[in-house]
């Protein structure tokens, strides 16, 4: 079956640090860029980071730059999401994503297969 | 940033009846413009890509419409598993979604 399956996700202090795993089957993922996207309960999704098929593209939001390291494992199919100095506003349900190409070097794609996503609470 | 707003927010319909979704850009997309369903503990699914392209496996019921900073998500029949939440992405300059729209049962 194709699929990705997120990992990780658990409730943390603020200033603390989490890591993200994504599992995918059924497909090889060394043909997609992937993503990370993320959803504040009851509001819409965030795009939170992207790498391209060989991670010599990667980009970030604005709202993680710095604070977040995304990185990927083609060996493994395993994408991950290193995430570190967390904050109460980056709770959310985190999604990884496929993208329909293997990079966004000129533009942009859409994303054709999702996760059901994990969970990360930032509270004290 | 590309801002995308979608309207309504909540729209109730009566299973078979027609649903019209709408989603703005702050600034022209062209056509890069994706749409997804979204059920509780689900993984969001690709409906649309391309503003009108049917993804694989999406009924027919489904269609997409528009181009530049308007388009509209009509589902012309709803079936009692088209309840569920509907967001808009653009993907002509990085990637933006849209709040939402949750379509109940009226």
């Amino acid at each position: 079956e194709v699929q990705l399956v997120e990992s990780g996700g658990d409730l943390v202090q603020p200033g603390r640090s989490l890591r993200l795993s994504c599992a995918a089957s059924g497909f090889t993922l060394e043909d997609h860029a992937m993503h990370w996207v993320r959803q504040v309960p009851g509001k819409g999704l965030e795009w939170v980071s992207g790498i391209s098929w060989r991670s010599d593209s990667i980009a970030y939001a604005d709202s993680v730059r710095g604070r977040f390291t995304i990185s990927r494992d083609n060996a493994k199919n395993a994408l991950y999401l290193e995430m570190n100095s967390l904050r109460a506003d980056d709770t959310a349900l985190y999604f990884c994503a496929r993208d329909k190409n293997g990079g966004f070097w000129s533009r942009y794609w859409w994303f054709d297969l999702w996760g059901r996503g994990t969970r990360v609470t930032v509270s004290s | 940033e590309i801002v995308m707003t979608q309207s309504p927010a909540i729209l109730s319909v009566s299973p078979g009846e027609r649903a019209t979704l709408s989603c703005r850009a702050s600034q022209s997309v062209s056509g890069n413009l994706a749409w997804y369903q979204q059920k509780p503990g689900q993984a969001p699914r690709l409906l649309i890509y391309g503003a009108s392209t049917r993804a694989t496996g999406i009924p027919a019921r489904f269609s997409g419409s528009g181009s530049g900073t308007e388009f509209t998500l009509t589902i012309s029949s709803l079936q009692s598993e088209d309840f569920a939440v509907y967001f808009c992405q653009q993907y002509n300059n990085w990637w933006t979604f849209g709040q939402g729209t949750k379509v109940e049962v009226k």
